[in-house]
């Protein structure tokens, strides 16, 4: 099993909706969550960290976390094309109290209809 | 300047040759992290420096590739002999201090290796 799985998509939404955005990982024990957008034929960039359980918001991005389901959310409400880009999970591993080594998903390519 | 910046931006090496590629991270930055994205997937670490010390090199797939970072501050990361699968896109990245939780992380745009 991989330790972070996304569905890979691709996820295509129309202009205004709610584009939702799902992640599992597999170590329990985890404490940081990260969303990352990743445009094509660009670099990693973060959009979203999470700590807690319950959600946090930052404009129009809404993340999700549920350490007992072991599942992390990005919503994205009010969609615009701009947005259209894969969205990578990442979460770092947790070997030996280590903090720095990021495990990312597969990503979801997102697509946003005008 | 600002960003985490990567050299060449492009390279195309003929099966068996030696290749290095360069990160210039964001200045200051203690970290630098070297990741491995194939077509299609998400990056996969390959090793850590903390200042000019590997502290992590368990991602490297074989010998051949070897990363250094004499100086604490730029990083090459080189692979010899070349193989087809190989070919990726090889991202640096580079963050204030040691842990994940509260620091982000910048990226570089990547250096693109296609092996004929």
């Amino acid at each position: 099993q991989k330790e972070v799985e996304q569905n890979s998509g691709p996820l295509s939404v129309p202009e205004g909706a709610i584009a939702s955005l799902n992640c599992t990982y597999s170590d329990r024990g985890s404490q940081s969550f990260f969303w990352y957008r990743q445009y094509s034929g660009k670099s990693p960039e973060l959009i979203m960290s999470i700590y807690s359980n319950g959600d946090k918001e930052d404009g129009r991005f809404t993340a999700q976390l549920n350490k007992a389901s072991q599942y992390v959310s990005l919503l994205i409400r009010d969609s615009q094309p701009s947005d259209s880009a894969t969205y990578l999970c990442a979460v770092p591993l947790n070997s030996g109290g280590s903090n720095y080594k990021l495990t990312f998903g597969k990503g979801t390519l997102l697509t946003v209809n005008p | 300047g600002a960003g985490v910046s990567q050299s060449p931006r492009y390279k195309v090496a003929k099966r068996g040759q030696d290749v290095a590629l360069r990160c210039d991270p964001i200045s200051g930055h203690v970290s630098l992290f070297w990741y491995q994205q194939a077509l299609g997937q998400g990056p996969e670490f390959l090793t850590y420096f903390q200042n000019e010390a590997q502290l992590d090199k368990s991602g490297l797939p074989s010998d051949r590739f070897f990363a250094e970072r004499p100086e604490g501050s730029v990083s090459t990361l080189k692979i010899q002999r070349t193989q087809q699968e190989d070919s990726a896109v090889y991202l640096c990245a580079s963050s204030l201090r040691l842990s994940v939780s509260g620091n982000t992380i910048y990226f570089g745009e990547g250096s693109w290796l296609t092996v004929v």
